[in-house]
């Protein structure tokens, strides 16, 4: 089955760290960017970063530069995103995403479940 | 960044009714953009990309159109299973974004 799983969020403090992983199975995981989307409770989507196939390549949105850092490992098939120094404003839902492409067009065609980050004291 | 304003940010429908959102975009975007369904405590599901092409599989009651900076998503005939927030996201350049949503509710 083509899937995305999530793991790894949790109630941490402001400041605090925390990995998310992202496991891929049903697809050829190396052939394509990923992505981590975040949704704050009741609020809409805010894409976070992406990350090129082989890893040469990654984006961030400002919000999180220099706080968040995106990896994967083709051979484990997986995708993670480490969040140091954390705040409130990061507690969401946060999404793995596939960008499939057609013809230069990029898009986010698969998404996990999602798994919650809660930043609280 | 690029901004997209959709509009409206949410509106009453009825099953059956035609039902058109729109999305601007701050600057011109070619066809670099995507809608996608949302249903409360679920992932996004991809409708369109390209502006235009229906993703597999997504009913042909739904459209868009569009090019530059103003996009749209109609639904044609609306059914039950249609009512959900629905977005716009932008892929033209980075960071991606994404419109505010839109809430599909029922009349």
């Amino acid at each position: 089955e083509v899937q995305l799983v999530e793991s790894g969020g949790g109630l941490v403090q402001p400041g605090g760290s925390l990995r998310l992983s992202c496991a891929a199975s049903g697809f050829t995981f190396s052939s394509y960017w990923m992505s981590w989307v975040r949704q704050a409770p009741g609020k809409g989507l805010e894409w976070v970063a992406n990350i090129k196939q082989d890893g040469s390549e990654k984006y961030y949105v400002d919000s999180v530069k220099g706080r968040f850092t995106i990896s994967r490992d083709n051979v484990k098939n997986s995708l993670y995103l480490q969040m140091n120094s954390l705040r409130a404003e990061d507690t969401a839902v946060y999404y793995c995403a596939r960008e499939g492409w057609t013809s230069g067009y990029r898009y986010f065609d698969l998404w996990g479940r999602g798994t919650l980050v809660t930043v609280s004291s | 960044a690029i901004r997209i304003t959709q509009s409206p940010s949410s509106l009453s429908a009825s099953t059956g009714d035609r039902v058109t959102i729109t999305c601007r975009a701050s600057q011109g975007i070619s066809s670099y953009l995507a809608w996608y369904q949302q249903k409360p405590g679920k992932a996004p599901k991809l409708l369109i990309f390209a502006a235009s092409t229906l993703q597999s599989a997504v009913p042909s009651r739904f459209s868009g159109s569009g090019s530059g900076t103003d996009f749209t998503l109609t639904i044609s005939c609306l059914q039950s299973e249609d009512f959900a927030t629905y977005y716009c996201q932008q892929y033209y350049s980075y960071p991606r974004t994404f419109g505010q949503g839109t809430k599909v509710e029922i009349k």
